[in-house]
């Protein structure tokens, strides 16, 4: 299976912040990469797909990047409403693996 | 709209067994692959397993295999996780999930609201 392994695992941030979370994969998995976000007691959210295209409705805040085995989700100014838990995944190869998770904490 | 709807979960004992359903609408359910993600308490999302559009295909994951079952009634609109011999391990939240695109990999774009399943003595 492909571990991906996010960093860093919590990030404490303020409103208006530009803040980057790093997704690595074990192996080559292309652009087949994608990020969520969940906030508690919720349903995870799809933000990003294929490492860079933006889900409908997602604010151009959120950008992703990278191929290969290195990529970034950045959120350019951070808003109250981006407080939670991002996780990045891998849609190369099945089991589609998800990162452990970085929590974006008020500071 | 796209909703899925999770039910089945619960409180069972170890080495017991349950039927996760999730009942969905909005979309033509027969040409979506699915899968079951599971969250244990305070942890992380773990992909559990899959099952393509034509139901001809599935994947599970390793901790799961030989145990759960994963099914689709395209008649009926309804996926389902058949869980047997579960463990402590096995409690978490359980999201039943869409692919994107059809017909090729893709990641979730749609989830159900989740179900908790508690295995305890």
């Amino acid at each position: 299976d492909i571990q991906m392994t996010q960093s860093p695992s919590t990030l404490s941030a303020s409103v208006g912040d530009r803040v980057t979370i790093t997704c690595r994969a074990s192996q080559y998995i292309n652009k087949w990469l994608a990020w969520y976000q969940q906030k508690p007691g919720k349903a995870p959210k799809l933000l990003i797909y294929k490492a860079s295209n933006l889900e409908s409705g997602v604010p151009s805040r959120f950008s992703g990047s990278g191929s290969g085995t290195e990529f970034t989700l950045t959120i350019s100014s951070l808003q109250p409403d981006d407080f939670a838990t991002y996780y990045c995944q891998q849609y190369n190869s099945y089991l589609y693996t998800f990162g452990q998770g970085t929590k974006l904490e008020i500071k | 709209q796209v909703q899925l709807v999770e039910s089945g979960g619960g409180l069972v004992k170890p080495g017991t067994s349950l039927r996760l359903s999730c009942a969905v609408s909005g979309f033509s359910f027969s040409d979506y692959h699915m899968a079951w993600i599971r969250q244990a308490p305070g942890k992380g999302l773990e992909w559990v397993a899959y099952i393509s559009g034509s139901a001809t295909t599935t994947y599970y994951a390793d901790s799961v295999k030989g145990r759960f079952t994963i099914s689709k009634d395209n008649a009926k609109n309804t996926l389902h996780l058949q869980m047997n011999s579960l463990k402590a391990e096995d409690t978490a939240v359980y999201y039943c999930a869409r692919d994107k695109f059809v017909g090729s990999s893709s990641p979730s774009d749609s989830w159900g609201q989740g179900t908790l399943v508690t295995v305890s003595s």
